[in-house]
């Protein structure tokens, strides 16, 4: 199994660009999750999808993030225009149970960086 | 909005003693999980705690869900330098809510 796949691990940016994250659950899992990860702000969950649905977007932190689940082996996570403030790492986690009542998989992060 | 309260945020124990780490609700949790991250690394499940005072080991962690289902912990005994790592516990309230605490960071002392 090759866990779950986020691309790209690294990404350098300058502020009012666009930035997509893409990330790929394992095979057979059904919720999706996307996190950021900062000093200041710890882990918070940004989004969640399950099966394909968005179902609690409460965390994404304004109309500059958006995020889509295609299919049930794709998910992106958009900003634009990206700003200095939204460097962080971006972790991709799936699941097989419903919201976060079972073990999440987590993905090995994105490190963005926007100047 | 809710909150996790995790302590410590920081500690550094001498390789062999023990560590703790505790997660506090102000509202009552459906369950609660434990995560590692190692530096440079993604979160790893451990646990996760569904039942009042339910308490569960994995060799030298021994993790405890409170009776009112408010509060957690984290026990490693004797502690060894591949514990190093930040450890999150991520609590699911009554709405379905996932919410991590902002992780005690353990560092090792030879």
């Amino acid at each position: 199994d090759a866990g779950v796949i986020q691309s790209p691990r690294h990404e350098v940016t300058e502020m009012g660009q666009e930035v997509t994250l893409r990330c790929k659950p394992i095979s057979g899992h059904n919720s999706l999750f996307w996190y950021r990860q900062t000093m200041m702000r710890g882990l918070e969950l940004l989004i969640y999808f399950n099966n394909n649905v968005p179902i609690d977007d409460s965390g994404m932190p304004e109309d500059r993030f958006s995020a889509k689940m295609p299919n049930a082996s794709f998910s992106t996570l958009k900003i634009q225009p990206s700003e200095p403030r939204d460097s962080a790492v971006y972790f991709c986690a799936s699941s097989t149970n419903t919201g976060g009542s079972g073990t999440q998989y987590f993905g090995p992060g994105t490190r963005l960086l926007v100047l | 909005g809710q909150q996790v309260m995790q302590i410590p945020q920081y500690q550094h124990v001498q390789e062999g003693e023990d560590f703790t780490t505790y997660c506090n609700s102000s509202t009552t949790l459906s369950n609660i999980q434990w995560y590692k991250q190692r530096p440079g690394g993604h979160p790893v499940f451990l646990i996760q705690l569904v039942k009042s005072g339910e308490v569960k080991k994995q060799k030298r962690l021994t993790f405890q869900f409170g009776e009112a289902k408010k509060n957690s912990s984290l026990h490693i005994t004797a502690t060894q330098t591949t514990d190093v790592g930040t450890y999150f516990c991520a609590a699911m309230n009554r709405d379905d809510k996932i919410i991590f605490g902002k992780g005690t960071r353990l560092h090792i002392l030879p």
